[in-house]
């Protein structure tokens, strides 16, 4: 069965520095989205991405933060200067996107430790 | 603002007994509510969705429209159900989930 792909699985960076979050979403699906969640808190939206733009972004996702679609096949979450509270776990998420509100699934994570 | 509530952080009950993971909705429209499983070190999984009414593992969830609520029942926890259990809701008319604050399922033998 395919599934959401994600590298790196630890990421530890310096505060400041630039990070890029990889993800390969299941091949046929035509939505893409990222979602956090710090340590003890919830699962919390950030951005969806369709059609190469994004679609929908929440309060948290503010200029230090943007998505690409590269290629074909990867989605990426870059944080440009990173602070200590971005660390977190960083979940994608893609769906097939032929109807509004299709089932999201989700990937393995990406924890982000800003030091 | 929409939201989604699970008042209990861990439920912890023996092998056999009845399970039911508590999730209340705010949302003035049509909701459309899932439960995700973390299991340890685990993607999240879809477990159910309502408008599918299927029984996943044993799992079932009904919406209760008049109670604003979509709890996750099991009649007989198995020690493999011990897991991060998540209800989580469509916000609006957009794709964007929205989370409750996650139950610990704790099954002891």
């Amino acid at each position: 069965e395919p599934e959401v792909t994600q590298t790196p699985s630890h990421q530890v960076t310096q505060m400041g520095q630039e990070v890029i979050l990889r993800c390969v979403p299941i091949s046929n699906h035509l939505y893409f989205y990222w979602y956090r969640q710090i340590l003890g808190q919830k699962v919390e939206f950030l951005v969806s991405f369709y059609n190469n733009e994004i679609s929908e972004k929440s309060e948290i996702f503010d200029d230090q933060f943007s998505v690409e679609r590269p290629d074909g096949s990867n989605f990426t979450l870059k944080i440009r200067s990173t602070k200590l509270e971005d660390s977190a776990m960083y979940f994608c998420a893609s769906s097939v996107g032929l109807a509004n509100r299709d089932t999201q699934y989700f990937g393995p994570g990406t924890r982000l430790t800003v030091l | 603002a929409q939201r989604v509530t699970q008042p209990e952080k861990l439920l912890s009950v023996f092998k056999g007994a009845p399970v039911e993971l508590k999730c209340n909705y705010s949302y003035s429209g049509s909701p459309e509510l899932f439960w995700y499983v973390q299991y340890s070190r685990q993607r999240l999984q879809l477990l159910l969705r309502h408008i599918s009414r299927e029984s996943i593992k044993g799992f079932t969830a009904d919406l209760n429209k008049g109670e604003t609520s979509f709890h996750l029942k099991k009649p007989f926890a198995q020690e493999e159900d011990s897991a991060m259990y998540y209800c989580a809701s469509f916000s609006g008319g957009y794709n964007k989930l929205i989370f409750g604050a996650g139950t610990r399922l704790a099954v002891h033998p």
